[in-house]
């Protein structure tokens, strides 16, 4: 299994769906987990951080699966400016410090 | 509060030549870290420093090397460049290698 891998997608869906995309990672020992924004060209920026079973921030909700090593991002009414490749993102060391491991992204591409 | 910033934006070298990369990280955080991104591929991991240490080094050949200035700024040196190196590199930072970890603008090196 890759340490982090992820659908690349793209993901076309219209405004005001509600979309998920799917992480898994092959490092049992992580304990934290973050899901990042890209935009083209652009630097990735934190979206949300995942410590426990799950968050939420507004409408965007992450959840964690730890027995089956899965971790997912569900954005509800989908708006234009979403679009970007979101990335699943887990720290190299089995607890929360250090470098992190990169997912592939999945392209999301929201039309009006 | 300032972010992380990079310099330059763009870097166009040729073959053979030598790249210096620079980063300046956000006040109070010590570790930097610093990463690849080539056209189509993820973030691969380069190097990671905190304290004027190396703590981690990606799978990357020894032509690339850096360091970390006691004000924690840092450089990326990426010598006898090849036509594969053509990618934006990015430097984000951190409190001591806790998350989560800020990204720059980043660098576009493009080679010749």
């Amino acid at each position: 299994r890759k340490e982090v891998e992820q659908d690349p997608g793209p993901f076309n869906v219209p405004e005001g769906a509600t979309v998920a995309f799917n992480c898994t990672y092959s490092n049992s020992a992580s304990q934290s987990f973050f899901w990042y924004r890209q935009d083209c060209r652009k630097e990735p920026k934190l979206l949300m951080s995942v410590y426990s079973s799950g968050n939420e921030d507004g409408r965007f909700t992450a959840q964690l699966n730890r027995a089956s090593q899965y971790i997912s991002l569900l954005i509800r009414d989908s708006k234009l400016s979403d679009s970007a490749t979101y990335l699943c993102v887990v720290p190299n060391y089995g607890g929360s410090q250090g470098n992190l491991i990169f997912g592939k992204g999945t392209k999301l591409s929201v039309k009006p | 509060e300032a972010g992380v910033t990079q310099s330059p934006t763009h870097l166009i070298k040729t073959r053979g030549q030598q790249a210096t990369l620079r980063c300046s990280p956000i006040s109070g955080h010590t570790s930097v870290y610093w990463y690849q991104q080539a056209l189509g591929l993820g973030l691969q991991f380069l190097l990671w420093y905190d304290e004027g240490e190396e703590r981690n080094r990606g799978n990357f050949p020894p032509r690339f090397s850096g360091r970390q200035f006691p004000n924690y700024s840092s450089e990326l040196n990426v010598n006898a460049l090849e036509l594969e190196d053509s990618a934006l590199y990015l430097c984000a930072s951190s409190l001591q290698g806790a998350q989560p970890q800020h990204f720059g603008d980043g660098t576009r090196l493009s080679i010749l």
